[in-house]
């Protein structure tokens, strides 16, 4: 089945500075979606990008489909930036479930 | 955007009861609904793949006797888990995507925390 493996597994940050979470997936894919999980174990929608580049405030993703990876930049982060980010992609069918990566566990410190 | 409910958002239960657990999609129809179950520090796992009108498909070692599915409109989904042990205690969470996007993208509901005691 389809591999989905994110890096870096844990990331300590003091606030205010920027960083790049990456998501490699072993196949194509329909769908590529990041999620926050906030710590009520809500998955907040982030970004819908099977390909190109989003931006959204301070967050932007970039999904290079031809080399099969995607990275979310988080810039100025902020306390409320903590908690698990997920990638999670799709079987290149229609209708199909997503498939998480581990996720990133974000802590970032005042 | 599309919003996916849940309920209940917690529950209790006592070995060998059954529970039921709700999800509902309120502003679009949708097809196709996702169970998923979570452990503490671990990703999401994909239980089940609930389709309205027929048979759920359950993924390899989910008991679909244990794990009820029942998708009996455009905009519900039920999960039962029959006669629950210490062992089921997770978090179950469901999604759905809207059967008229054009995309794929799916929304999930807020999460339901199972207790077995």
């Amino acid at each position: 089945g389809i591999q989905v493996e994110q890096s870096p597994p844990d990331l300590i940050l003091q606030e205010g500075a920027n960083s790049t979470l990456r998501c490699n997936f072993s196949d194509s894919v329909n769908n590529l979606q990041w999620f926050h999980q906030n710590p009520w174990g809500q998955l907040i929608n982030l970004f819908y990008i099977p390909s190109g580049t989003k931006q959204n405030g301070r967050l932007s993703a970039t999904t290079v489909a031809t080399e099969r990876y995607s990275l979310l930049y988080i810039s100025s982060s902020q306390t409320t930036d903590s908690g698990v980010y997920f990638c999670a992609v799709d079987l290149n069918q229609a209708g199909t479930a997503l498939i998480f990566g581990k996720g990133t566990t974000l802590s970032v410190s005042s | 955007g599309a919003v996916v409910s849940q309920h209940p958002s917690w529950v209790i239960c006592k070995s060998g009861t059954s529970v039921k657990i709700e999800c509902r999609s309120l502003d679009f129809q949708a097809t196709t609904m996702f169970w998923y179950r979570q452990f503490p520090k671990q990703s999401l796992m994909l239980m089940a793949t609930s389709n309205e009108g027929s048979k759920a498909t359950y993924e390899q070692g989910v008991e679909k006797d244990k794990f009820l599915i029942n998708h009996a409109s455009l905009t519900l989904s039920t999960l039962t888990v029959t006669s629950a042990h210490p062992e089921d205690s997770s978090f179950y969470i469901c999604s759905a995507r809207d059967r008229l996007a054009a995309g794929y993208e799916q929304y999930f509901g807020p999460g339901t925390r199972l207790t077995v005691t």
